[in-house]
């Protein structure tokens, strides 16, 4: 069974920094690339990036929104993906969710998500 | 602003059909697959089509999907109170070189 377990988020203050996690299983990690959409409350759907998976060379790509303020890695001997945040503005508040395609092309396996809020 | 334009809300009465429109440009759905997902309250969104008219295992026939140059319409047959839900068009843009979702579309059964 695919599984993707946030942890991490929690309450930071403008302009601080705050890594989540996103840990996998049930899938060969290494092969997969993987995303990260965050979601304010009562709003939409928003895509924050992705890292592609050994075969793409681990290339990095980021929303306008938050490149150069935030840094996805991965470390596939944990089988784990994160997400740094830097430099967080109140806008950055949502729920962050890791998501994968493992059986389709699609987003067809995602994450709990874990809560960011950044507030003084 | 989205760049994938879908309509707010829509509604319908239980056991009839519903269709919600997602419009882009030749960046995005004209040149790319789309994908829907079905987001109920609380919970972590759903894929529930994949290019553009595909259904993942699990996804009952009840819901279809197509696409007519820089637009897409997930179709929705046989109402149920259970299919309350936000629904959500996505896709990559290639002029902008990164996924993009629509706005998103309340659906209500009524």
């Amino acid at each position: 069974e695919v599984q993707l377990v946030e942890s991490g988020g929690g309450l930071v203050q403008p302009g601080g920094s705050l890594k989540v996690s996103c840990a996998a299983s049930g899938f060969t990690f290494s092969d997969s690339g993987l995303h990260w959409v965050r979601q304010a409350s009562g709003k939409g759907l928003e895509w924050v990036g992705l890292i592609e998976g050994k075969p793409k060379n681990y290339a990095t790509v980021y929303s306008a929104s938050v490149k150069g303020r935030f840094t996805i890695s991965r470390d596939d001997s944990k089988n784990r993906a994160y997400l740094q945040m830097n430099s967080l503005k109140t806008e950055d508040t949502a729920m962050y969710y890791c998501v994968t395609g493992v059986t389709t092309s699609g987003f067809d396996s995602w994450g709990q998500g874990t809560l960011v809020t950044v507030s003084s | 602003q989205s760049v994938l334009t879908q309509p707010p809300s829509v509604s319908a009465a239980p056991g009839q059909k519903v269709t919600i429109s997602c419009s882009g440009s030749s960046s995005n759905i004209g040149n790319n697959y789309v994908y829907w997902y079905q987001q109920l309250p609380g919970t972590a969104p759903k894929l529930l089509i994949y290019e553009n008219n595909k259904r993942p295992s699990g996804i009952p026939d009840r819901f279809s999907g197509s696409q007519s140059g820089t637009s897409v319409t997930l179709g929705i047959t046989g109402l149920q109170t259970g299919d309350e839900a936000d629904y959500y068009c996505e896709t990559w843009d290639s002029s902008l070189s990164v996924v993009v979702f629509g706005g998103g579309t309340k659906l209500t059964v009524l």
